[in-house]
């Protein structure tokens, strides 16, 4: 099944830790996206790239870093500057800007 | 401000029944808006956008730039339908969604 991939499903995290989640995509899109979502927030913007070795920050981008070194891939670090890490995080990818974004099946983050 | 509010968080229908998901948003620009949809255990996948102006699962949304709305409806809720309905709104050149909180709509049988 091609497409995106988010890994790993689960991740759990002592406070103080940061933690990597991975995003990697073979549908040779540009643009990819980080948001979380909390129950009863809906889906909120952390960082986006629209093309390799460029990105900028969403609406709630303290306490996260990213990268683009590769097309297909776009890992989030929840730093343990980020005050409420536990959540659910889902990645997100278009052909562009302009076209339909694609989601993964997300990571939930349990700080522990 | 830019902002997409989904009043009802949560929207309870018997099968059969219509249902219309709201949606309305606050834009300076000119509005592209999007349903996307998830089921449970899978993944948020797109449902429909004005732009394409078409029915998808016999839902349709019409925006109205009048009252800067964009409703979701259907006129026979099947059971299948049961989701998590989020409504969004691309802003700027970047092309970045803003979504709405989500609407949970439950069809009973």
């Amino acid at each position: 099944d091609g497409g995106i991939t988010q890994s790993p499903k689960y991740l759990f995290r002592k406070e103080g830790q940061n933690v990597t989640l991975s995003c990697e995509q073979n549908l040779n899109h540009d643009a990819m996206y980080w948001y979380r979502q909390d129950p009863g927030q809906g889906l909120r913007l952390i960082y986006y790239s629209q093309i390799v070795n460029d990105f900028q920050k969403g609406d709630i981008a303290e306490g996260y870093s990213v990268s683009r070194e590769k097309k297909e891939s776009f890992p989030l670090t929840v730093t343990s500057a980020q005050k409420n890490p536990t959540a659910f995080y889902l990645c997100a990818s278009s052909i562009n800007s302009n076209t339909e974004a694609f989601f993964g099946q997300g990571t939930r983050l349990t700080v522990v | 401000a830019q902002r997409v509010t989904q009043p009802e968080k949560l929207l309870s229908v018997f099968k059969g029944a219509p249902v219309e998901l709201k949606c309305n948003y606050s834009y300076s620009g000119s509005p592209e808006l999007f349903w996307y949809v998830q089921y449970s255990r899978q993944r948020l996948q797109l449902l429909l956008r004005h732009i394409s102006r078409e029915s998808i699962k016999g839902f349709t949304a019409d925006l109205n730039k009048g009252e800067t709305s964009f409703h979701l409806k259907k006129p026979f809720a099947q059971e299948e339908d049961s989701a998590m309905y989020y409504c969004a709104l691309k802003v700027g050149s970047q092309g970045n969604l803003i979504f709405g909180k989500g609407t949970k709509l439950s069809v009973k049988p």
